[in-house]
């Protein structure tokens, strides 16, 4: 078991791109939810996916949006980068309603 | 909002002595209380989790504690090693799906 693979680790764009990010959540979980973390800050929480539907979301503006697959994989899309949303990507997955204990290895996003 | 505060930023301590954490949260309905540590460039590891309805739990030499009237919560890390050097956070799983991390404390363990 791979555990939670996220792709790609680091990614470079420019201001005014857009960008799409993907995880696999691990084996038998469900639910994956995405983080952004921002250097020497904690993990902001972007939004929840559960049965292919955003089940709740964080204080992100809409050009954050997501999408979940029926195999359970997920992916991030940002519109229109902006310099601030430079970070560390990550998403976690958790099934059964248990706890999200286990990350992916993030993807770093430089936009510049 | 819904917020977590945590305490102290920083936190250096000889090896062998105990650290101590400190987090409080906002939102009342929170009642899952998770702590990872974060080693640089890796990604954050579950490490202890309290739910509201337990007052302490203790995992060899890590023991998180809650007080849901004050809403606070502590973590606890006696005989520290240098290897529990790390970025330590905690978090608050809203009475929704929502997670809400503190900002961290960088735990620095001086052999």
């Amino acid at each position: 078991d791979a555990g939670v693979t996220q792709s790609p680790t680091h990614l470079i764009k420019t201001r005014g791109q857009q960008v799409t990010l993907r995880c696999s959540p691990k084996s038998g979980h469900d639910t994956v939810s995405w983080y952004q973390q921002a250097l020497g800050q904690g993990p902001q929480f972007i939004f929840q996916y559960y049965e292919e539907e955003e089940r709740q979301r964080g204080n992100f503006p809409d050009r954050f949006s997501g999408h979940q697959f029926p195999n359970y994989s997920s992916e991030l899309n940002v519109n229109a980068l902006l310099l601030g949303d430079s970070a560390l990507y990550l998403c976690a997955s958790s099934g059964g309603g248990g706890p999200e204990a286990f990350f992916g290895q993030g993807t770093r996003l430089t936009v510049v | 909002g819904e917020n977590v505060e945590q305490h102290p930023s920083t936190l250096s301590v000889q090896e062998g002595d105990s650290a101590v954490i400190k987090c409080t949260y906002s939102d009342s309905a929170s009642n899952y209380f998770p702590w990872y540590k974060q080693e640089l460039g890796k990604r954050p590891q579950l490490i202890i989790d309290i739910r509201s309805n337990v007052g302490e739990k203790k995992d060899q030499r890590i023991a998180v504690t809650l007080n849901k009237t004050a809403k606070h919560f502590s973590l606890h890390i006696t005989e520290t090693q240098p290897e529990d050097s790390a970025v330590y956070f905690c978090a608050a799983k809203t009475g929704g799906f929502k997670t809400i991390f503190g900002a961290g404390t960088r735990l620095f363990v001086k052999a």
